[in-house]
């Protein structure tokens, strides 16, 4: 089963748009990870926030983590087509191993 | 950096043949993780490997998959034999494991179809 899921499954917006992206999960975690997937390859890591951490920014992601609802956001903010992907939020409970939501596919319009 | 490195990156192959996956780890990582992409299931964890030795295999879906991790710089995934509900996108990623938070490099993925 998977522990974290993102909402909403689909996303479509008008580039120069912000998209927010949201993920929930049922454990503790000891930190939680976004990662962006271009059609057709592997993944690749975008931030990592610790379960202490409330908010934390990379360039134009901004990602918060709310323990008390077990809940993340992840916000793209300007939005370029080439941020066209699919994000999926993925929890580390310390065992080392990572569990990953279903996704959120993005697509931005030029 | 060459990233990890997967071969092949297309497989066909027909129902009841033997595939094996092949997958080179970023130098100097010690932490090696089998992932399958499906549509339906998403992406599930199989197996992983810590300083060569296999953790937590409860991922593996039956008998019919097996990996091994003979050295630091080279992994395989085999299916005997296969069947076509083993269709999918099988990544392969690697991280340092030294105590603290981690992030997992993925290399780009083998797409096997199985007929």
């Amino acid at each position: 089963s998977q522990q974290g899921e993102e909402d909403p499954q689909a996303l479509s917006i008008q580039e120069g748009e912000n998209a927010t992206m949201n993920c929930s999960y049922k454990t503790s975690i000891n930190n939680l990870q976004w990662y962006r997937q271009n059609s057709g390859r592997g993944l690749v890591h975008l931030i990592l926030i610790r379960s202490n951490e409330r908010e934390k920014h990379s360039g134009r992601l901004r990602v918060t983590l709310d323990t008390s609802k077990k809940s993340s956001s992840l916000l793209i903010t300007a939005s370029r087509a080439a941020d066209t992907a699919s994000y999926f939020c993925a929890t580390d409970d310390a065992g080392n191993m990572l569990t990953f939501g279903g996704g959120t596919r993005l697509m931005v319009k030029p | 950096d060459a990233g990890v490195i997967q071969s092949p990156r297309h497989e066909v192959t027909e129902m009841g043949q033997e595939v094996t996956l092949r997958c080179k780890p970023i130098s100097g990582h010690n932490s090696l993780f089998w992932y399958r992409q499906t549509m339906m299931r998403g992406l599930e964890l199989l197996i992983y490997f810590n300083n060569n030795v296999p953790i937590d295999d409860s991922g593996m879906p039956e008998d019919r998959f097996s990996a091994k991790m003979p050295n630091a710089s080279f992994s395989t995934l085999k299916i005997q034999p296969s069947e076509p509900r083993d269709s999918a996108v099988y990544f392969c990623a690697s991280s340092i494991q030294a105590g603290g938070p981690h992030e997992q490099y993925f290399g780009p993925g083998t797409r096997l179809t199985v007929t």
